[in-house]
C-alpha cells in the first residue's frame, strides 16, 4: 500500500528556533501533498496544499511566511516553521495522493510530527 | 453550522459488540466519503472509501452512505480491543480531492 513517511516524529525546541519537517512518499509519486495541523481532541485542519514545482496554496488564516513549504520533487515536501513560538506547538501531519491513481483517490497520511516549543 | 458534524464521544463498548459511528454533513455537493482510523500519536489510516449511497463492506467494517439524508456511518462488527482508536469521517467534493473536510473524530474504546 501507499506509504508516507514523516520525519521527525517529535521535536522539542526553544522559542525562536526554526523547525523543518519532511514528508516523503516512499513507494509512489505525489504531485500534490497536504499539510495539516491537529490540536488535542480536535480534527485535522488543512494548512496548505503543496504542489510539486510550484508555490503552495495556503488556507485562509495560515501565514505563508511563518509556514514555509517546499515541494522540490515528486516524493518530498518540507514544512518549515520559522521562528517558532509556544503557540505553534501542535501535531503536524502531512498527506499525499498517488499521482498514478487518478484525481479521485484518497489521501494517505504520514504519522505526524509532534512539535513542542518551550 | 459545521460542514461535517461528528459526535466526539468518547464511546466505550465491550469486546464483541457492534459499534456504530456516524457523521452528518451539510453540503449535498460532497460526493466522496471516507473513514480514517487514528491511533494515539499516529497519523490517520484509511479504512473505507466510497462515493455512492448504500453499503460497502470490508471484513468487519461496513460503511454506509445516505446522500438523501446527508448521513454516513461506519459499523464495526465483533469489535476488538485493537479497534480502540479515534475514527474520523472525511468528505470531499470529489473532483480533485484537495478540499477534504474532516469530522472531529469519535474516540472509541473496546474493553476486553
Amino acid at each position: 500500500g501507499a506509504v508516507v513517511s514523516q520525519h521527525p516524529s517529535r521535536v522539542i525546541c526553544k522559542s525562536g528556533t526554526s523547525v523543518k519537517i519532511e514528508c516523503r512518499s516512499l513507494d509512489f509519486q505525489a504531485t500534490t501533498m497536504f499539510w495539516y495541523r491537529q490540536f488535542p481532541k480536535q480534527s485535522l485542519m488543512l494548512m496548505a496544499t503543496s504542489n510539486e514545482g510550484s508555490k503552495a496554496t495556503y488556507e485562509q488564516g495560515v501565514e505563508k511566511d511563518k509556514f514555509l513549504i517546499n515541494h522540490a520533487s515528486l516524493t518530498l515536501s518540507t514544512l518549515t516553521v520559522t521562528s517558532a513560538h509556544p503557540e505553534d506547538s501542535s501535531f503536524y501531519i502531512c498527506s499525499a495522493r498517488d499521482r498514478s491513481s487518478g484525481s479521485n483517490q484518497p489521501q494517505h497520511f504520514g504519522d505526524g510530527t509532534r512539535l513542542s516549543i518551550l | 453550522q459545521k460542514e461535517v458534524e461528528q459526535d466526539p464521544g468518547p464511546l466505550s463498548v465491550p469486546e464483541g459488540a457492534i459499534v456504530s459511528l456516524n457523521c452528518t454533513y451539510s453540503n449535498s455537493a460532497f460526493q466522496y466519503f471516507m473513514w480514517y482510523r487514528q491511533y494515539s500519536r499516529k497519523g490517520p489510516e484509511l479504512l473505507m472509501y466510497t462515493y455512492s449511497s448504500g453499503n460497502k463492506e470490508d471484513g468487519r467494517f461496513t460503511a454506509q452512505v445516505d446522500k438523501s439524508s446527508k448521513y454516513i456511518s461506519l459499523f464495526i462488527r465483533d469489535s476488538q480491543p485493537s479497534d480502540s482508536a479515534t475514527y474520523l469521517c472525511a468528505i470531499t467534493l470529489g473532483y480533485n480531492n484537495n478540499d477534504m473536510r474532516f469530522g472531529a473524530g469519535t474516540r472509541l474504546t473496546v474493553k476486553p
